[in-house]
């Protein structure tokens, strides 16, 4: 079955430190994969995605992500939080082709000043 | 960025009543719309699609006769839960995808609509 597993429910990082959230995938073939960022009263924000080419994917706010078939994961990370950057955040995965999401449970991101 | 709106935030009723959301995209014309609900501390687990003109197609083992959805325009989806019980209370979130973009594009989400039967 397709499914999605983040880890780490919750992380609690100071500002100025890095960031790895960690995803990891179960998919019959590689599929596209999201990370998105929900703000307390927000909708889901798309941070970045993957769908093929160079494994390494840029996003908004700083955010990269690595996708590693060979682990069947797409790690999100930053260099430098922010104390903005507390959220939920979500990894997801889609077949190619469509728009059917399968969200991971999330990561719950706290920064301390 | 293009803006899906959620109405209401929250609501709360009694337990057999119905209950109406709608899910608006503000700025974009959306033909596909997305609706998932959410328990605590739980994924975002995708219940309807629903198209612009025509049926929506529900996941396995979402009851498409208690979670009714409309999308009588390319701008509004509306997910009607009938008869509510305690246990419909959860987090109901829509996506919308533009319309002149391809499966696999950005989805935008409202902010989500909390539901609480008594």
């Amino acid at each position: 079955a397709q499914s999605v597993t983040q880890p780490d429910i919750h992380i609690t990082v100071s500002e100025g430190a890095s960031l790895e959230l960690r995803c990891n995938y179960s998919y019959g073939a590689t599929p596209y994969l999201f990370w998105y960022v929900q703000s307390p009263g927000q909708g889901l924000q798309l941070l970045l995605k993957y769908f093929s080419g160079d494994t390494l994917v840029q996003g908004i706010k700083g955010f990269e992500a690595e996708f590693k078939r060979s682990q069947s994961s797409f790690n999100l990370r930053k260099p430098s939080v922010h104390w903005s950057d507390a959220a939920e955040y979500f990894c997801a995965v889609a077949a190619r082709g469509t728009d059917k999401l399968i969200f991971g449970t999330g990561t719950r991101l706290q920064v301390f000043p | 960025g293009a803006v899906v709106s959620q109405h209401p935030s929250r609501v709360i009723c009694k337990s057999g009543t119905s209950v109406k959301i709608e899910c608006r995209s503000l700025d974009f014309q959306a033909t596909t719309m997305f609706w998932y609900r959410q328990f605590p501390k739980q994924s975002l687990m995708l219940m309807a699609t629903s198209n612009e003109g025509s049926k929506a197609t529900y996941e396995q083992g979402v009851e498409k006769d208690k979670f009714l959805i409309n999308h009588a325009s390319l701008t509004l989806s509306t997910l009607t839960v009938t008869s509510a019980h305690p246990e419909d209370s959860s987090f109901y979130i829509c996506s919308a995808r533009e319309r002149t973009r391809r499966s696999g594009g950005e989805l935008f989400f409202g902010e989500g609509s909390r539901l609480t039967v008594l």
